[in-house]
Order: C-alpha cells, then sequence, then structure tokens
C-alpha cells in the first residue's frame, strides 16, 4: 500500500524567505505526486502536480517541486514567501490508473506560519 | 462556473441519527470521491465511484454509505454505526487522469 509522509507538522517561516516542504512517498509503481494548499476550512487547491517527463515541475502562486526517485521524495520549494501563503500544505500520492483514478492516499500535512 | 458544491457547510447530529452529507458537480467529472479529514490527520478515503450506479469502498467504509445514481451527484450517508462521526467531509471529482478537483467541505459535528 502506498504512504506519504511529511515529516514537519509546522513550519514558521519569515516573510519574503525561501521556503522547502518535505515530502516522502512509498508506492510500489510510477507515482503520482501532488501538493495541495488549504485554507482554514476551506477545500483543497491543487498547487502542483507530476505525472511523468520533466523531474521539476511548476505550479501556481510561484511554487515548484522536485520529484526524486532515488530518495522517493517530492519537495515543495519557493523563493520568496508571502504573508498569504500561511496555510496548510498536503502532499499527495494517487493511486490507480491515470494520476488517482483509485484515490489518493495524503500526508498529514504541514502548517505553515510566516512572520511578518 | 463549474465546481464541486456541498451542502450543507455545517451540520448537527444527534446519537443514533443517520445523516446524509450532498456532494454535486457540474463539471462532467465521471469519478467521485469523498474524504475525511480530521485534525493532525490529513485526509482519508472513505468512498469512491468511477461511474453511475458503481462505487468503492476506501480505507475508512465502515459507518458510511453512498449512492451514485446520477452522474452529478455522490450523496454520503454517515449512519449511526460510525461511532466517531466528528470530522470535515470533503468531497472530490477528476475526469481522465486530471488532479482531483474538491468542494469547500461539510463540517458535522454531534449534539
Amino acid at each position: 500500500a502506498q504512504s506519504v509522509t511529511q515529516p514537519d507538522i509546522h513550519i514558521t517561516v519569515s516573510e519574503g524567505a525561501s521556503l522547502e516542504l518535505r515530502c516522502n512517498y512509498s508506492y510500489g509503481a510510477t507515482p503520482y505526486l501532488f501538493w495541495y494548499v488549504q485554507s482554514p476550512g476551506q477545500g483543497l487547491q491543487l498547487l502542483l502536480k507530476y505525472f511523468s517527463g520533466d523531474t521539476l515541475v511548476q505550479g501556481i502562486k510561484g511554487f515548484e517541486a522536485e520529484f526524486k526517485r532515488s530518495q522517493s521524495s517530492f519537495n515543495l520549494r519557493k523563493p520568496s514567501v508571502h504573508w498569504s501563503d500561511a496555510a496548510e500544505y498536503f502532499c499527495a500520492v494517487g493511486a490507480g490508473s491515470g494520476g488517482g483514478a483509485d484515490g489518493l492516499t495524503f500526508g498529514k500535512g504541514t502548517h505553515l506560519i510566516i512572520q511578518p | 462556473d463549474g465546481g464541486i458544491t456541498q451542502s450543507p457547510k455545517y451540520l448537527f447530529r444527534k446519537e443514533g441519527q443517520n445523516v446524509t452529507l450532498s456532494c454535486e458537480q457540474n463539471l462532467n467529472h465521471d469519478a467521485m470521491y469523498w474524504y475525511r479529514q480530521d485534525p493532525g490527520q490529513g485526509l482519508r478515503l472513505i468512498y469512491y465511484s468511477q461511474i453511475v450506479n458503481d462505487f468503492q469502498k476506501g480505507d475508512i467504509a465502515e459507518g458510511y454509505s453512498v449512492s451514485r445514481e446520477k452522474k452529478e451527484s455522490f450523496p454520503l450517508t454517515v449512519t449511526s454505526a460510525q461511532k466517531n462521526p466528528t470530522a470535515f467531509y470533503l468531497c472530490a471529482s477528476t475526469h481522465r487522469g486530471q488532479p482531483q478537483h474538491f468542494g469547500d467541505g461539510t463540517r458535522l459535528s454531534i449534539l
């Protein structure tokens, strides 16, 4: 069975500083990987996805992530955070064909706090 | 605008009562999903349906039931057999291998 680990429950970053959120996955086949963001009391918004091809993927809001098969990782990065980036971030791996037809397995999330 | 509508936003259940959460999508997506979110636990898959009149259990289906009579609708019933129903419930949909699109959720609490 697949699994996702987000080692950091909370991360505090100063506004304007760079950000890296860690994600490690376990999956027997080629993974379909996702990063979602959630504001309090809201649904999830897709930041970016990796299906195949270039291992560095660009997403919305200036985020990017790098797929490293050898490390089973898919870390999320942003060069300069804004106060509006404060939210909960979830890494997920898709099971089944087409990027998760049988559902997604999520990590427990990382809560990002932005210091002024 | 196309999207997923979950209703109600807040729902209260009495002990021993069944409640149904609504999920409607106008995205013409084939597949729909229900997830449960608890604080510090991420999201866990309850049920999913890839086609009308067919659905499969996810990781935590016990105490829940679903139906898929129409392509655009996938209601979730939280039965009295679910002993710890207090959570945030999220519905999602997808089509042809695209990433899942989520609704804004329903928060269920016990009176």
